[in-house]
């Protein structure tokens, strides 16, 4: 398994541009989220989505959409980016069970520069 | 929670001795525990996990302790290696599927482990 797959690693964007990032995961998870990693902040919950077709908001969710089509696949879309965004975006999976927790697993991450 | 950034505590050792990183909670319901690892240009990586009805669990070199009484963690690395540099985070994730989506997984304040060789 590949795990968590995060695309593009670095992207530089000037402010108003939109882009998307992407993430997948063959683990056949139905929870996937997006973090946002910012020194001194941690790491903040902005999306999240418990199954295909199911999508909610989480701490920081202003500035970003995103939509779960396919179990695989959970894109993180910027409309219109701002300096604030310039953060490290990191996508994380986990099954969704009834029985047990079980830990999210991440992908190594997409550095996005806002200028 | 606190977690990652320019001011983690920093824990300092020589490779071969034993680690000890700790972290502290403040949810008395929390049941389920988790370490992460993470290298610098990474995602979190998990290392081990402990559900509350247990006091030690035990993976390759590392150990983790839990402690309800005081609401304490301490992850035990044990002939620390250069590879084991990173900054480690204990997290707290939602006790349940009904409470699995907006209550994000709470991260502890993280810690730097820098090995000398």
């Amino acid at each position: 398994n590949a795990g968590v797959t995060q695309t593009p690693k670095f992207q530089v964007l000037k402010t108003g541009q939109s882009m998307t990032l992407q993430c997948a995961q063959d683990m056949n998870h139905e929870y996937m989220s997006w973090y946002r990693q910012d020194p001194g902040m941690g790491l903040r919950l902005i999306h999240y989505s418990v199954g295909a077709g199911i999508t909610d908001q989480g701490e920081v969710p202003n500035g970003y959409n995103v939509s779960r089509s396919t179990t695989e696949d959970f894109p993180l879309r910027l409309l219109s980016a701002a300096p604030s965004q310039t953060s490290v975006y990191f996508c994380a999976s986990r099954l969704r069970d009834s029985s047990y927790n079980s830990p999210l697993h991440f992908g190594n991450g997409t550095r996005l520069t806002v200028t | 929670g606190e977690s990652v950034g320019l001011h983690l505590p920093t824990l300092s050792v020589q490779e071969g001795d034993n680690s000890i990183i700790n972290c502290a909670y403040s949810n008395s319901a929390s049941d389920y525990f988790i370490w992460y690892k993470q290298e610098s240009g990474k995602g979190p990586q998990f290392i081990i996990d402990i559900r509350s009805n247990m006091d030690k669990r035990q993976g390759q070199r590392v150990t983790v302790l839990l402690n309800k009484t005081v609401k304490h963690l301490s992850l035990q690395i044990a002939a620390t290696q250069p590879g084991d540099s990173a900054v480690y985070f204990c997290a707290d994730p939602p006790s349940s599927t009904r409470d699995t989506g907006r209550r994000a997984l709470t991260f502890g304040s993280g810690t730097r482990l820098q090995v000398q060789p």
